[in-house]
């Protein structure tokens, strides 16, 4: 059954870099795409961006200057950087999986909340 | 503003049937499978059913969806308390080159 953890800073400073890692349990990380999603409080689903496991990435048009998505294939993790966070990156963080471009995201980490403030 | 559109909320009795609604265009769904997500309150957003007859193993053959043109349906028949929950549409929006979501509708079994 494969997990997924979402870790990183719950507290991000205005201006600064928001880092967040997501760690595949229970199965290997190649062969599929890995997305980023979040929610804002009280709010709906955000498509951050996905990677393939082999390097590929692609971020959401709003968010692409600010977005880098990376890979590490032999750690079985893959990690979100989100530059010059303001309060409106406030949210809950999710990493999630899924086989194909325009699959189900079917297995989700639990999320990590990050909250930006000075 | 999300580029799929969701009711805010609808309610039905238990027992009763109710379906959620999904609007988007021919980039999004008109073009591409869509997914529909449960959020329990404090949880995870979980994989529910897909058009594509995607079902995680334990979803009860009650739920179903549906996708005609440019909008989609989530059904559920013989509502049951445990119900309850935030349901979200999602799909790829092939224009944008992006995931894309509805902004959730809140489900009430009355």
């Amino acid at each position: 059954q494969v997990q997924l953890q979402e870790s990183g800073p719950g507290l991000v400073k205005p201006s600064e870099t928001l880092s967040l890692t997501c760690t595949v349990s229970g199965g290997s990380i190649t062969s599929y795409y890995w997305s980023w999603i979040r929610q804002p409080p009280g709010k709906g689903l955000e498509w951050i961006g996905y990677i393939y496991y082999s390097g590929r990435t692609k971020s959401s048009p709003s968010l692409k200057s600010r977005v880098t998505i990376s890979v590490d294939t032999s750690n079985n993790q893959f990690s979100l950087k989100l530059s010059s966070v303001t309060a409106a990156d406030t949210a809950v963080y999710y990493c999630a999986r899924s086989k194909y471009l325009n699959d189900p995201f079917d297995v989700w980490g639990h999320g990590t909340v990050v909250t930006v403030s000075s | 503003q999300s580029v799929l559109t969701q009711p805010p909320s609808v309610s039905a009795a238990p027992g009763q049937t109710v379906t959620i609604s999904c609007s988007g265009s021919s980039p999004n769904i008109g073009n591409n499978y869509v997914s529909w997500y449960q959020q329990l309150p404090g949880k995870a957003p979980k994989f529910l059913i897909s058009d594509s007859n995607q079902r995680p193993s334990g979803i009860p053959d009650r739920i179903s969806a549906s996708r005609s043109g440019t909008s989609a349906t989530l059904g559920i028949t013989g509502l049951q308390t445990g119900d309850e929950a935030d349901y979200y549409c999602g799909t790829w929006d092939s224009s944008l080159s992006a995931g894309v979501f509805g902004g959730g509708t809140k489900l009430t079994v009355l």
